[in-house]
């Protein structure tokens, strides 16, 4: 596609449930990357794919979160049991890097999707 | 711990101003800093910087690496209300798999 693009852009859920949140990358890129930012703050990193595989996830908070890529472009980043402090924006992002350090490493990002836990 | 620091957090200035946003990083490994502007949601790339000394321009914008004192700075000449935006700066290190970033500058150009 033109750019990334994330599903849904808006997403209210309760205490205690399950959600899934989605990436889909630009056309072409390897590597894919999750970040949350909560309001006022910069992006946090969370989750780095090559590929399908997971390259750098020491970002994920805890075991709730999950992500996969197992056609190495879409990506859904996985979380369970939601709480309120999980209230933020997912920004995705994908970039044209490979692991052996050929492509640009200027990433490009989606518009996000708010997530609040009430 | 990898820290990116930018200053000043708000700014409110009028059109036709030049400002100086600032960013400061201390981290290991070291690999390249990035500015990006946020107006709604998605962050939009801006520049990338690798080596010391050597200025980026796109138009009104600029920016500059100083990595002997772990600085970089961005500055918008002749600024329009359009400017008015959140300027995040991010840094790569190690194996250049993630970047940390900053919590920003809130730039707000009035008329």
């Amino acid at each position: 596609g033109a750019g990334v693009s994330q599903t849904p852009s808006n997403k209210v859920t309760e205490k205690g449930k399950y959600v899934e949140l989605r990436c889909d990358p630009i056309s072409g890129h390897t590597a894919l990357y999750w970040y949350r930012q909560s309001l006022g703050q910069g992006p946090e990193f969370l989750i780095y794919f090559q590929g399908t595989g997971a390259a750098d996830d020491s970002g994920l908070p805890n075991d709730r979160f999950f992500a996969v890529r197992p056609e190495g472009s879409v990506s859904t980043l996985k979380i369970q049991r939601t709480e309120r402090g999980d209230s933020a924006v997912y920004l995705c992002a994908s970039s044209s890097i490979t692991l052996a350090g050929r492509g640009s490493n200027e990433q490009f990002f989606g518009p996000g999707t708010r997530l609040t836990v009430l | 711990e990898d820290k990116v620091v930018q200053s000043p957090l708000s700014l409110v200035v009028h059109e036709g101003d030049t400002v100086t946003l600032n960013c400061s990083y201390e981290v290991t490994n070291f690999r390249s800093l990035l500015w990006y502007k946020q107006e709604k949601k998605a962050p939009t790339f801006l520049f990338m910087l690798t080596s010391s000394g050597i200025e980026k321009k796109s138009g009104r914008l600029s920016s500059i690496l100083d990595k002997k004192e772990l600085f970089s700075i961005l500055n918008i000449t002749a600024t329009q209300t359009g400017d008015s935006a959140v300027y995040l700066c991010a840094v790569y290190t190690g194996t250049a798999s993630k970047l940390t970033f900053g919590t920003g500058t809130r730039l707000q150009v009035t008329l």
